[in-house]
């Protein structure tokens, strides 16, 4: 999955902590996505950004926030971690009418 | 919102084996989407398909798009060792204030005994 970077790779919180997952492309795409997957589950949509400064809501944003400060990063934030939380996270980019490029994930477990 | 149903959940089948999975959707989509992840890492693309009816491949793979804009299959000929893994079909509506969001469905879990 070149192109796409996610970091950390592996975290683990205490309920209630705060951290930030970084995403970064080096494709000059205009659309990031960050996605959870949880087993049975498939990925689901948290938060995506259509271009530099432009955030929105996606299928289960509720317990994150999200930045887009640079065209290249796409930033997740859990402000107060829940063990509900506990998942991988995979950011994805893509350039207009062109399909999704997924980096290769955050495994994030909260205790 | 819309719903995506994949099946099978999973499948275990011998090397050399047809492996056949398909999605079903409440709704119409006018872009289907085949992933493949592989154990500790993120989804990468197999095919992508635009229109309905529409048959592509890629290797020994072969995947479909329905007329009826709601469902999709996948088929792997001659299954071999490194096909293991998760499989998603994935929905898109292109336009309007979709952004590529994608709909996907529950992965189906291959393993492919030697």
């Amino acid at each position: 999955n070149a192109g796409v970077t996610q970091t950390p790779k592996f975290r683990v919180l205490k309920t209630g902590q705060s951290m930030t997952l970084l995403c970064a492309q080096d494709m000059n795409h205009e659309y990031m996505y960050w996605y959870r997957q949880d087993p049975g589950m498939g990925l689901r949509l948290i938060h995506y950004s259509v271009g530099e400064g432009t955030t929105a809501k996606g299928e289960v944003p509720d317990g994150y926030n999200v930045s887009r400060l640079k065209k290249q990063n796409f930033l997740l934030g859990l402000e107060s971690a829940a063990p509900s939380q506990t998942s991988v996270y995979f950011c994805a980019s893509r350039p207009r009418d062109q399909p999704q490029h997924f980096g290769d994930g955050t495994r994030l477990s909260i205790l | 919102g819309q719903q995506l149903n994949q099946s099978p959940q999973s499948m275990f089948i011998q090397e050399g084996e047809d492996v056949s999975m398909n999605c079903t959707s409440s709704s119409i989509f006018n872009t289907w989407l085949w992933y493949k992840q592989d154990p500790g890492e993120g989804p990468v693309l197999l095919i992508a398909l635009y229109k309905a009816g529409e048959l592509t491949s890629n290797g020994r793979l072969t995947a479909q798009f329905g007329i009826t804009r709601k469902d999709s299959f996948l088929n792997i000929s001659a299954s071999i060792p490194s096909d293991v893994g998760i499989y998603f079909c994935a929905g898109h509506n292109a336009g309007g204030t979709s952004y590529g969001k994608l709909t996907f469905g529950q992965g189906t879990i291959l393993t492919v005994h030697p």
